[in-house]
């Protein structure tokens, strides 16, 4: 069964304190890695899919990396809009999965 | 263009009434799937449409819950004889056809059964 685990569960940070996210994954052949944003309320926004091992992505201050087993969400320099929940999920490359598997997220709080 | 949207945003109801959520996904996208998401945890995948395909059911949890799909457009999500833990945010996504489908999410239906 594909899983996804995301550590820590939440995160205070200092403005300009840079750190990541992590997300170790077990998945049966895997199609796509994919990283969101939540804000309370809202639903998920989309930052990066990341679909090989070694493939890296960035967006502002953000910069997803994968591994055989996990990506990595690092922020540079986090400003206080930067503070939300970060989810990440895999899909299977098994024919016919479509679905996302989610893990639970990781709540980071950037502190002015 | 307009992204994907869901209506009500918010529902309250009886335990034990029936509740419709619709969701209207992008223009031109093909695939529609809805998730469910308790307070505090991740998204619960719960059904996918890929055109006139059968749909994939594999993830609701009861035969309480049902969704339809009028060809690529429209989808409504319906649950029977709602249950206290049925309470969650309902989400709804579309994506295209294309190997790399990544899914656009709405902004939810806050489903609330007193």
């Amino acid at each position: 069964e594909d899983q996804v685990t995301q550590s820590p569960e939440a995160l205070r940070l200092q403005e300009g304190e840079s750190s990541s996210l992590n997300c170790s994954y077990t998945v049966s052949g895997l199609r796509g890695l994919f990283w969101y944003r939540q804000d309370p309320g809202k639903g998920p926004e989309f930052l990066f899919t990341l679909y090989s091992a070694g493939e890296e992505k960035e967006k502002e201050r953000l910069k997803a990396t994968l591994t055989k087993k996990e990506s990595f969400l690092h922020i540079t320099a986090p400003k206080p809009e930067d503070s939300a929940t970060y989810l990440c999920a895999v899909q299977s490359g098994i024919q016919g999965a479509q679905k996302l598997v989610f893990g639970q997220g990781t709540r980071l709080t950037i502190n002015p | 263009g307009a992204g994907v949207s869901q209506s009500p945003s918010n529902k309250v109801t009886e335990k034990g009434k029936d509740v419709e959520l619709r969701c209207d996904p992008i223009s031109g996208h093909t695939a529609l799937y809805w998730y469910r998401q308790r307070l505090g945890q991740g998204l619960e995948f719960l059904i996918y449409f890929q055109g006139n395909s059968a749909p994939d059911k594999s993830g609701l949890p009861s035969d309480r819950f049902s969704a339809e799909r009028t060809g690529e457009s429209v989808s409504t999500l319906t649950i029977q004889r709602t249950q206290q833990e049925d309470s969650a945010v309902y989400l709804c996504a579309s994506s295209t056809r294309t190997r790399k489908d990544t899914q656009y999410f709405g902004p939810g239906t806050r489903l609330t059964v007193l």
